[in-house]
């Protein structure tokens, strides 16, 4: 069974950083791309970045482009968001997701998120 | 970057009714990557439907999608009670990859 397990999300003061990780299991993780979409407190979705399944090709959104660091370590079935700079509108759970196997493809699985709280 | 608009806001209805959800893009999107999402309160969002009308794995059979071009919908035959929920639509063709702003369906 697929699982997607969410961890480091808190209370940083703007301008402070964080790092979320995603712990997959369930799946042959290195045959996926990789998404964080993150969702503000009673606000829809917001896709934030995309990761290949190696690594090799990174997408942002733009209002966090410049701010965050996708990453992924195969080896250990993990991706990561570091989150620089941070502002309130920031504020948000910050969900991991799968894509599907025939990129691009929709979003089939999700974790139950992890939240992000940016205020001093 | 395409922009979704859906319709309504909100939907009142009661169960064993049947739900009709809009979805328009601001430019035309391949109906092979358009999905639709439910979402609870308290829960990650679960895919329904991909490729405009496909089923995802254990979907049931009373969620429909259907559109082309700049128009979607989503169609829940009969709403059962743990329908009742928040749905998104999402074009996934086109990078920034973009969700809908959402439709409450409640009693």
């Amino acid at each position: 069974e697929v699982h997607l397990v969410e961890s480091g999300g808190g209370l940083v003061k703007p301008g402070g950083s964080l790092r979320l990780s995603c712990a997959a299991s369930g799946f042959i993780f290195s045959s996926y791309s990789m998404i964080w979409v993150r969702q503000a407190p009673g606000k829809g979705l917001e896709w934030v970045s995309s990761i290949s399944r190696s690594g090799d090709y990174i997408y942002y959104a733009d209002s966090v482009r410049g701010r965050f660091t996708v990453s992924r370590d195969n080896a250990k079935n993990s991706q990561y968001l570091l989150m620089n700079s941070l502002t309130a509108e920031d504020t948000a759970v910050y969900y991991c997701a799968r894509e599907g196997f025939h990129t691009p493809d929709p979003y089939d699985y999700w974790g139950q998120g992890t939240l992000v709280t940016v205020s001093s | 970057e395409i922009v979704l608009t859906q319709s309504p806001g909100t939907l009142s209805l009661s169960p064993g009714e049947r739900a009709t959800l809009s979805c328009r893009a601001s430019q035309s999107v391949s109906s092979s990557y358009f999905a639709w999402y439910q979402q609870k309160p308290g829960q990650a969002p679960r895919l329904l439907i991909y490729a405009a009308s496909s089923r995802a794995t254990g979907i049931p059979d009373r969620f429909s999608g259907s559109g082309s071009g700049t128009d979607f919908t989503l169609t829940i035959s009969r709403l059962e009670p743990e329908d009742f929920a928040v749905y998104y639509c999402q074009q996934y063709g086109s990078s920034p990859k973009t969700f809908g702003q959402g439709t409450k369906v409640e009693i």
